[in-house]
């Protein structure tokens, strides 16, 4: 079974706007972590933003911010103000089982985003 | 600059023909990782080390080996090249808490 799910293949946005990119998981474990990470056109994939399943409040990182609601298993990436430089593939990511020394991660599909001056 | 190294950047291997790809990190984490990446599929986890010493596979690891030399490098071997390893490959090491540190990606062909 999928266990990341990114429903939008790809996603226009107009600079300075923000953009929401979706993200829903599925996991029996109570301890994971979920991630978000940019693959820009140069193909190395940078981490932006981590959120714990026990954090209360919503990751945030400059200008992006994870939108974390548990009872849905959703967490959404927001990128405010966006940039030009901001198009790329995003992937959300989940590591499982924190507490007993879970070490895999799994990804996403990808969101392609493109920003329009 | 602190991070993780990967080589080669490039690769083209005939069927049947063996490789390795050697990653090192210089940022003392204990777990480190090996992805590929192939185009609609996100990356999919080969084999990882939770610590020196320690190897388990992943999602897909068929076809592929490791070694955890030390707690800096973790290589990957492909003993007979297939066309199906045609895929771009990443290494990443993690400090728990964190997300992956990755390297560069070796992009392989196999003809």
């Amino acid at each position: 079974a999928q266990k990341i799910t990114q429903t939008q293949p790809g996603m226009f946005v107009q600079e300075k706007e923000a953009v929401t990119l979706d993200c829903t998981y599925d996991t029996s474990d109570q301890s994971y972590g979920l991630f978000w990470y940019k693959q820009p056109s140069s193909g190395e994939m940078i981490f932006l933003i981590y959120q714990g399943s026990y954090d209360e409040q919503n990751a945030t990182e400059g200008r992006y911010s994870l939108n974390f609601q548990k009872a849905r298993k959703s967490a959404n990436l927001v990128i405010s103000a966006s940039q030009l430089g901001d198009s790329a593939m995003y992937f959300c990511a989940m590591r499982e089982g924190l507490n007993t020394g879970g070490f895999k991660t799994i990804f996403g599909a990808g969101t392609r985003l493109f920003v329009k001056a | 600059n602190a991070g993780v190294t990967q080589t080669p950047k490039f690769q083209v291997l005939k069927t049947g023909q063996s490789m390795t790809l050697q990653c090192a990190q210089d940022m003392n984490h204990n777990s480190m990782y090996w992805y590929r990446q192939d185009p609609g599929m996100g990356l999919r986890l080969i084999y990882y080390s939770a610590s020196e010493g320690t190897t388990d596979k992943g999602e897909v690891p068929n076809g592929y080996n490791v070694s955890r030399l030390n707690k800096r490098e973790f290589s990957l071997r492909l003993e007979s090249a297939a066309p199906s390893q045609t895929s771009v490959y990443f290494c990443a090491s993690m400090e728990l808490g964190h997300g992956y540190t990755f390297g560069s990606g070796t992009r392989l062909t196999v003809v």
